[in-house]
């Protein structure tokens, strides 16, 4: 079975710009989150998505979004690119979105901000 | 909130010797805890899952303990290798019905020299 993926791997975009981060969790996986993992530090929560809905956001500012598709891939969108952005961004799923289930990683996207 | 470190940032140690990580976290009211290595640059490759109802956790040269009432979980890597040179990383869950949002500790570096 396929696990999570993430498209794509690499990225580099300039301030003030936009990207769009995708995933596709592990098939029957319906949960999906993200992460931000800046170099030299641990990964910090930034979205959960179960069911299409948004369970949980951690502490970023407005200019990141996400969305769920009815095929539980998602998208994580960042707008007005800061020099700050620039990190791994992880996605992880899960069957289901209460905590219970154990999470899977992605390989990443790693997004540099010039 | 929930805080996580992971003391000592970095490690190294000759190849042979057995190697201990720690990770203390300040809120008891934890679902599981999770065991990550990660390689430079890569993503995040799962070693151990510790159900709150456990105490301890193995798969080969890998130990893992969890001590909810003092707030520590202990890795333990047996007869350490070269190969075994990464970041580990160590993710508590929250409790039941709090959703999926995993709090990372910094993570602890690890050398093993030939």
């Amino acid at each position: 079975d396929a696990g999570v993926t993430q498209s794509p791997t690499h990225l580099i975009k300039t301030r003030g710009q936009q990207v769009t981060l995708r995933c596709s969790p592990i098939s029957g996986h319906k949960s999906v989150s993200w992460y931000q993992q800046v170099l030299g530090q641990g990964p910090q929560f930034i979205f959960q998505y179960y069911e299409k809905e948004e369970r949980g956001r951690g502490n970023f500012p407005d200019r990141f979004s996400a969305r769920q598709f009815p095929n539980y891939s998602s998208e994580l969108n960042v707008n007005a690119l800061l020099l700050g952005d620039s990190a791994l961004y992880l996605c992880a799923s899960s069957l289901g979105g209460s905590g219970r289930g154990r999470q899977f990683f992605g390989p990443g996207t790693r997004l540099t901000v010039l | 909130k929930q805080e996580v470190t992971q003391i000592p940032a970095a490690l190294s140690v000759p190849e042979g010797e057995n190697l201990v990580l720690n990770c203390s976290f300040t809120d008891s009211a934890i679902y599981n805890l999770q065991w990550f290595r990660q390689d430079p640059g890569k993503g995040l490759t799962s070693l151990l899952l510790i159900q709150s109802s456990q105490r301890e956790q193995t798969s080969g040269r890998l130990n893992a303990s969890l001590d909810k009432s003092s707030g520590r979980s202990t890795l333990y890597i047996a007869a350490s290798q070269p190969g075994d040179s990464a970041t580990y990383l160590c993710a508590v869950y929250p409790p039941l019905a709090a959703g999926n949002k995993l709090t990372f500790g910094g993570g602890t570096r690890v050398l093993v020299k030939p």
